[in-house]
């Protein structure tokens, strides 16, 4: 079973706009971390948040983490044709030595 | 390698066949995961290793399912008796540190359809 759960499902954008994927998990975690897939293939790290940050950057990527309500958001900021693809975040839980529970993803389309 | 390299990237079987998928990961990294994922849905967690012992195989489906790595670095995923149900992509990765906190590096992963 998934760990976490993505709103919305399917995103579809402009590009230059700024696009927000919501992730909600159930469990404390040591970290949250979020991946890009194209074409249903191998998955690519984007960024990882710890349970005790609350915001990282990495260029015109912005994680939040709220541990509080025990959710996350990814922002990608003036969005691309080549930002299309699959994203998921996935929670990385105490005590599983480093094993990834993913999300179901979200699809985001950004359109030229 | 540079990468984590996985083979067959295709792999068509006949219903009760066996097959074996290959993982070799990044050179040094002591976790190696494998996943499965069907279509629309994210990666499903099967098993992982640290070295050569599996220290959580909790997610292997039935006794089908087995995988091994031997010397701490290739890995193999075995599925006995295919069924139309195991057609699906499967996902290996491997990240240096368990549990430390860094993130995985993923293979392209292999498509395997039972027909």
């Amino acid at each position: 079973s998934q760990q976490g759960e993505e709103d919305p499902q399917a995103l579809s954008i402009q590009e230059g706009e700024n696009a927000t994927m919501n992730c909600s998990y159930k469990t404390s975690i040591n970290n949250l971390q979020w991946y890009r897939q194209n074409s249903g293939r191998g998955l690519v790290h984007l960024i990882l948040i710890r349970s005790n940050e609350r915001e990282k950057h990495s260029g015109r990527l912005r994680v939040t983490l709220d541990t509080s309500k025990k959710s996350s958001s990814l922002l990608i900021t003036a969005s691309r044709a080549a930002d299309t693809a699959s994203y998921f975040c996935a929670t990385d839980r105490y005590n599983q030595g480093g094993k990834l529970i993913f999300g179901q993803g979200t699809e985001l389309s950004v359109k030229p | 390698g540079a990468g984590v390299s996985q083979t067959p990237s295709n792999k068509v079987t006949e219903k009760g066949k066996y097959v074996e998928l290959r993982c070799d990961p990044i050179s040094g990294h002591t976790a190696l995961y494998w996943y499965r994922q069907s279509l629309g849905q994210g990666p499903e967690f099967l098993i992982y290793f640290q070295g050569t012992g599996a220290a959580d195989d909790s997610g292997l489906p039935n006794d089908r399912f087995f995988a091994v790595r031997p010397e701490g670095s290739v890995s193999t995923l075995k599925i006995q008796r295919t069924e139309r149900g195991d057609s699906a992509v499967y996902l290996c990765a491997s990240s240096p540190y368990p549990g430390q906190g860094v993130g995985y590096t993923f293979g392209s992963g292999t498509r395997l359809t039972v027909v």
